[in-house]
């Protein structure tokens, strides 16, 4: 079976543009979870989606927004970039919503802003 | 509020010494608990979990952890250390019986093996 899959693995933008960042989930699962790590710190939550649709969302301002496809294929977008969003940007794929359902991550999307 | 601390930023230990990585968390309900690594350049890997059970959980790699609830704390151990157990090891917790698998993840503990 194939991992979860990132891309692109790299990328920088100026401030105030706008970024898209994209996901594979594991097959077979049906839940995709997007955190962002900032540089040395610990993965924070950004949202999760399941059917489509956003069932959880951490502490992150509407400009962080994303879609989920029904292949379970995510994009995360990110508009008006601002230089603290410089970070690590993970996608995790899980077979379940909640219950502490195993997540598999993929090897992340290095986003610097300048 | 959720929170999971590791207390040790850093550490630096022999090829073949034992290893205990500290992870203490704060929680008003039963937690989920997981140790996740990252190589570098590398995504997360699931080293091992608790849900529930044997306080002492077995993992990946020759990784086991033990949960102490009156300790609130969730420690890390491998007997012997390997030079490719360098890497970055966080902690994490989940809401049980939360909507989301919304992970809680410490700020890391950065494992360097001297030879």
């Amino acid at each position: 079976e194939t991992g979860v899959t990132q891309s692109p693995t790299h990328l920088i933008k100026t401030r105030g543009q706008q970024v898209t960042l994209r996901c594979s989930s594991q097959s077979g699962h049906n839940t995709v979870s997007w955190y962002q790590q900032a540089l040395g710190q610990g993965p924070q939550f950004i949202f999760q989606y399941y059917r489509e649709e956003e069932n959880g969302r951490g502490n992150f301002p509407p400009r962080f927004s994303g879609l989920q496809f029904p292949n379970y294929s995510s994009e995360l977008n990110v508009n008006a970039l601002e230089l603290d969003d410089s970070a690590l940007y993970l996608c995790a794929s899980s077979l379940v919503t909640s219950g502490g359902g195993e997540l598999f991550f993929g090897e992340g999307s290095r986003l610097t802003v300048l | 509020a959720q929170s999971v601390t590791q207390p040790d930023i850093h550490i630096t230990v022999s090829e073949g010494a034992s290893l205990e990585l500290r992870c203490n968390y704060s929680y008003g309900a039963t937690p989920y608990l997981f140790w996740y690594v990252q190589s570098p350049g590398q995504g997360l890997q699931l080293l091992l979990k608790y849900f529930s059970g044997d306080t002492l959980v077995q993992g990946i790699k020759g990784f086991e952890a033990e949960f102490k609830r009156s300790q609130s704390s969730f420690n890390l151990r491998k007997p012997s250390v390997h030079w490719s157990d360098a890497a970055e090891y966080f902690c994490a917790v989940v809401l049980y019986g939360g909507a989301t698998n919304k992970l809680i993840f410490g700020t890391g503990t950065l494992l360097a093996v001297q030879p």
